[in-house]
This record gives structure tokens, sequence and C-alpha cells, in this order.
């Protein structure tokens, strides 16, 4: 059973182009998250999508960056016209469903974004 | 869920030591807290999850407990082995799915 997929692993832009990272949850699940991970800083909750919606979006830049999770295939955090305060570390998780459940959420390897 | 403290923010220990870290957290709109592990250049490894006060969960050498009441929880690592080394994290969860990071616990364990 394979975990959570983020590709590419590494990814590299210049300053005003696009950056799309992917992001595979584990079988089974329906509810994926996005965090970042700012040089010296922790983890930050960006988004949260299930299938074709988005739930909670608290934590993402008003501007530039989007999010979806379509019906079929994975989900995509998009970042438009890069800029250098955008490099970081770009974790996807994934939960399942449990109704009135605890929900594990399981972290993919990660998309390393460097702008130039 | 904002002020998620971890202590202490580094730690050393000797082979076969024990050791625990605090996390603390506000107990208010509190609804779950998440342990994870977190070696360097791989995923943050889900440990636990408590809800109840109380809780107390536990794997292998390694257990936490929860006090929802006075916000904070405990990890405890019995008898520490040079592949213990890495980054621990704590994160409670209100009623929203988001998680809420600690800055982490790095344990280094000494050979």
């Amino acid at each position: 059973n394979a975990g959570v997929m983020q590709n590419p692993r590494h990814l590299v832009r210049r300053r005003g182009q696009e950056a799309r990272l992917r992001c595979s949850p584990m079988k089974g699940h329906s509810h994926v998250y996005w965090y970042r991970q700012l040089p010296e800083e922790g983890l930050k909750f960006m988004v949260y999508l299930q299938k074709e919606n988005i739930i909670d979006e608290s934590g993402m830049p008003k501007e530039r960056f989007s999010a979806e999770f379509p019906k079929e295939g994975p989900s995509i955090l998009r970042i438009q016209q890069v800029v250098r305060g955008d490099s970081a570390a770009y974790f996807c998780a994934s939960s399942s469903d449990r109704a009135g459940g605890v929900y594990e959420q399981y972290f993919g390897p990660g998309t390393r974004l460097t702008v130039t | 869920i904002l002020n998620v403290e971890q202590s202490p923010q580094s730690l050393h220990v000797q082979e076969g030591d024990s050791t625990n870290f605090t996390c603390s957290f506000p107990s208010s709109n509190f609804y779950a807290l998440h342990w994870y592990r977190w070696e360097t250049a791989k995923s943050p490894e889900a440990l636990f999850v408590m809800t109840l006060n109380g809780d107390e969960k536990k794997k292998g050498r390694i257990s936490a407990t929860l006090n929802t009441k006075e916000g904070y929880s405990y990890l405890y690592i019995k008898g520490s082995q040079p592949e213990d080394s890495a980054t621990y994290l704590c994160a409670p969860s209100g009623s929203a799915r988001q998680l809420t990071f600690g800055s982490g616990t790095q344990l280094t364990v000494l050979p």
C-alpha cells in the first residue's frame, strides 16, 4: 500500500515562473492537506481539501497561491509568479474520513521548491 | 490553536538513557493531540493521536500521555537508541482538521 506521493521532490523555478506541486493521497484517503516549511521555521498549515472542494484555506497566502483536488488525479498546489520568499519545503498529508473518529494525517516526502 | 510550545528545543542523551519532552498547548477548543517523529530528509511519521484527558499511548519504547485540562502532553522514550535520533513534533488540532505544529524537540542519541 503506497504512502502519500509527492512530485517533483525538488523543483527549481526562476522568479516570475509558475510552480505546480502534485500530491497523490494514500489509497482510500479522500482528505488532503498542504503544509509549508519556510527556512528555519516549523510546519505551517496552508489548505485542506476534499475531492473537488476546498474546506479550509485559512493558511493560504491571498495572492498567487491556489489549490485543487479534482475528482480524478492528484491534488495540485499552484504558485503563480514565484518570488524568492516562496522557497520552502511543501508537504502534503492525507487522511481517511471516519465519521466521528480521530483521523491521523500521513505525510508525503515533500517538494523542495527553490526560486532563483 | 495557537501558541504550541515544545521543550526542550534540543536534547543530547547517551544510548540507553531514558528521556522525555513536553508539549504545551491552549486547552480551549481542543480536539486531538498528534505526535510525529521526523527524521532529516524523510516524511514526518505519525506516532500517536490522543483525544481524551488521561489518555496514554505506547508504541515499543515510546509512550505519550495527555492532560487536556491543563494543556500538556509528555512523550517518553525508554532506553534511547541512536536510531531514535530525530525531531519530535507535537500538533494539537481543534474542531477544524488543520494541525498546528510546535517547533519540535530535536533529539540526538549518542552511541
